[in-house]
């Protein structure tokens, strides 16, 4: 079964606009963290945002932030006024282990493009 | 920059061969993974090193070996190369399990 899951093999969106990714993950862990990373198509991983399972607040990162919904195991990026440069990949990813074993585990991918 | 170094950034070998990558993590950070990206895989955890011990195994496969040196750095070793292992190879590293930083990947072209 998949443990993370992005629905949104693509997306097109108005510059200026507000976008949001969806992520949904399963786990029984109950402590884990979410991540989000950009890959531009120079294909670096850039990372974005973190909320860690026991964070009482949604994280926040400029223009990121992370609509963290516990109960529904969703974590979705939000980008506020997008940009051009915010046409990449969007890679959702989470860390599951104890005992310094952090794999990430990541999903398939957003296809994020920010039309001018 | 990042602060994890990979080299080489480019690597066009042909089957059968056997190439290493290399990886130095950002200062300070104990613990080494090596990940995998394909077009049919997309992005998967191949190997965790923490402090020069192996910590944990993914989908990595017997033809596949790495290793972390005492000054931290690790390389990741592929031999009997097949078309099918063409892909970007990233290297990241940690402290902790908040903050992960990645290299810059080294794209493999096996022909």
């Amino acid at each position: 079964a998949q443990k993370i899951t992005q629905t949104q093999p693509g997306m097109f969106v108005q510059e200026k606009e507000a976008v949001t990714l969806d992520c949904t993950y399963d786990t029984s862990d109950p402590s884990y963290g979410l991540f989000w990373y950009k890959q531009p198509s120079s294909g670096e991983m850039i990372f974005l945002i973190y909320q860690g399972s026991y964070d009482q607040q949604n994280a926040t990162e400029g223009r990121y932030s992370l609509n963290f919904q516990k109960a529904r195991k969703s974590a979705n990026l939000v980008i506020s006024a997008s940009q051009l440069g915010d046409s990449a990949m969007y890679f959702c990813a989470m860390r599951e282990g104890k005992d310094s074993n952090y794999q990430l585990i990541w999903g398939a991918g957003t296809k994020l493009i920010i039309k001018p | 920059d990042s602060g994890v170094t990979q080299t080489p950034k480019h690597l066009i070998t042909a089957t059968g061969q056997r190439v290493t990558l290399r990886c130095s993590p950002r200062s300070g950070d104990l613990s080494v993974y090596w990940y995998q990206q394909s077009l049919d895989q997309g992005l998967q955890f191949l190997i965790q090193y923490y402090n020069g011990e192996e910590r944990a195994k993914g989908n990595i496969l017997e033809r596949f070996s790495a290793q972390q040196f005492p000054d931290l750095h690790s390389e990741l070793n592929l031999s009997s190369l097949e078309l099918g292992d063409s892909a970007l190879y990233f290297c990241a590293s940690s402290v902790g399990d908040r903050v992960y930083t990645f290299g810059s990947g080294t794209r493999l072209t096996v022909v």
